[in-house]
This record gives C-alpha cells, structure tokens and sequence, in this order.
C-alpha cells in the first residue's frame, strides 16, 4: 500500500520570502501522480500543482514549483513571494495509476501560516 | 459554473442513529469520490462512484455505504453512528475521475456524533 509522509506538521514564514513543504511517499509503482493541495479555513480543497511520475521536468503553477526527486520519492513543494492568502493547511497526495480509479491516498498535512 | 455542493454543512447526531451525506457534483461530472477527515487519522478515502458505479473503495466498515445517482449526484450513508465517525466528511467529484484527474471538493459535511 502506498503511503505519504509530512515531515512538518507546522510552518511559519515571512510575507513575500519563499518556503518549502515537504513530502515523501512510498510506493512498488514506476508510474503514479503526485499533487499538493490547499485547505483554507474556508475547508475547501483546491488542487495547488500536479505532477506525473514519468514526466521529468519539475510541474510549476505561477508562484508555485515542486522538486520532484523520483529515485528518493520526495516531492516538497515551493511557494515563492509568499502572500497572506497562501495562509492554510497543504496536503501531499499520492494517485495510482493501477485500477483505474481516482483514489487519492494522502499525507496528515503542513499547516502554513504566512506572517504579515 | 457552480462548484461541489454538500448539505448540510453540519450536522450533530447521537450514537447509534444513522446519517445520510448529500453531495452534489459539478454538471458534468461524473465522477464522485467521499473522504474522511479527522484530526487523528487525516483524510482517508471512503469510496469513488462512477456512473452510478462503485469503482473503488477504502478500508471502511460496512456501516458505511454510498450509492450515485443518474444524475451523478451522490449520497453516503452511515448506520449505528459511532463516537469515532465524528468527522469531516468531503466529497470530491472529477469529469470521469481515474488516475491523475483533478478533484474538485465540495466544503464538508461536518458531523457530530454524540
């Protein structure tokens, strides 16, 4: 079964610095998705940035990039000129490519918190 | 478009009744999947249903039920409520889910058993 890690339950930065979150998974799979998705206050998941195992280039959403380590299983993901509104929790998500389904196997999440 | 819709948004209830969940999905989408979220236990998946079809599901008791409907709207169901079922319950829908899709999630049903 495949399972994702958060290292860092918590994590503070400054209004407009960078930071990074990060994320490892375990996995038998050669091919699989990886995503980062955003839970305000609000409790609605937003998709932050996807990226597909067999795809090289690291995926980049505006201010968002990810650091896709296929060989370590690692995908932290980096949030440049951080903004208040980036303020919420994010969770590292993992999706098979066997079975046909949209399952999504999840990480216990990183609450952000940007400072003003 | 309008989003995911789930009603209600919350809901207290006691041990041992049983709990409808509705979710509505994006037009179009036919796709829904269910998730639990606790502050223990994190966000786990319940089950997707996909035209009217259950395509797969978590590691859940059999209190727990879902079933899609024509018109890809969806419902989940559970029975003899427990202490521990005191969650967030989300639902996700997609245009014909499957791996890598983008989910859209509706705001949660908080439920409360007590």
């Amino acid at each position: 079964a495949q399972t994702v890690t958060q290292s860092q339950p918590e994590m503070s930065v400054q209004e407009a610095e960078t930071v990074t979150l990060s994320c490892t998974y375990d996995t038998s799979e050669s091919n699989y998705y990886l995503f980062w998705y955003k839970q305000p206050p609000s409790r609605q998941m937003i998709l932050v940035i996807r990226q597909e195992a067999y795809k090289q280039q690291n995926a980049t959403e505006n201010r968002f990039s990810v650091n896709f380590q296929k060989a370590a299983k690692s995908f932290s993901l980096k949030i440049s000129d951080s903004q208040l509104g980036d303020t919420a929790m994010y969770f590292c998500a993992f999706s098979s490519t066997q079975g046909g389904s949209e399952k999504l196997v999840f990480g216990k999440g990183t609450k952000l918190t940007v400072n003003p | 478009k309008a989003g995911v819709t789930q009603t209600p948004r919350y809901l207290i209830k006691t041990r041992g009744q049983q709990v409808t969940l509705s979710c509505s999905p994006i037009s179009g989408h036919r796709s829904v999947s269910w998730y639990q979220q606790t502050p223990g236990q994190g966000l786990q998946f319940l089950f997707e249903y996909f035209s009217e079809t259950q395509r797969n599901k978590g590691n859940f008791p059999g209190r727990f039920s879902g079933r899609q409907f024509s018109n890809s709207r969806s419902e989940m169901n559970v029975s003899t409520l427990e202490l521990g079922d005191s969650a967030l319950y989300l639902c996700a829908s997609s245009l014909v889910g499957g791996p890598g899709t983008e989910a859209f999630f509706g705001q949660g049903t908080r439920l409360t058993v007590v």
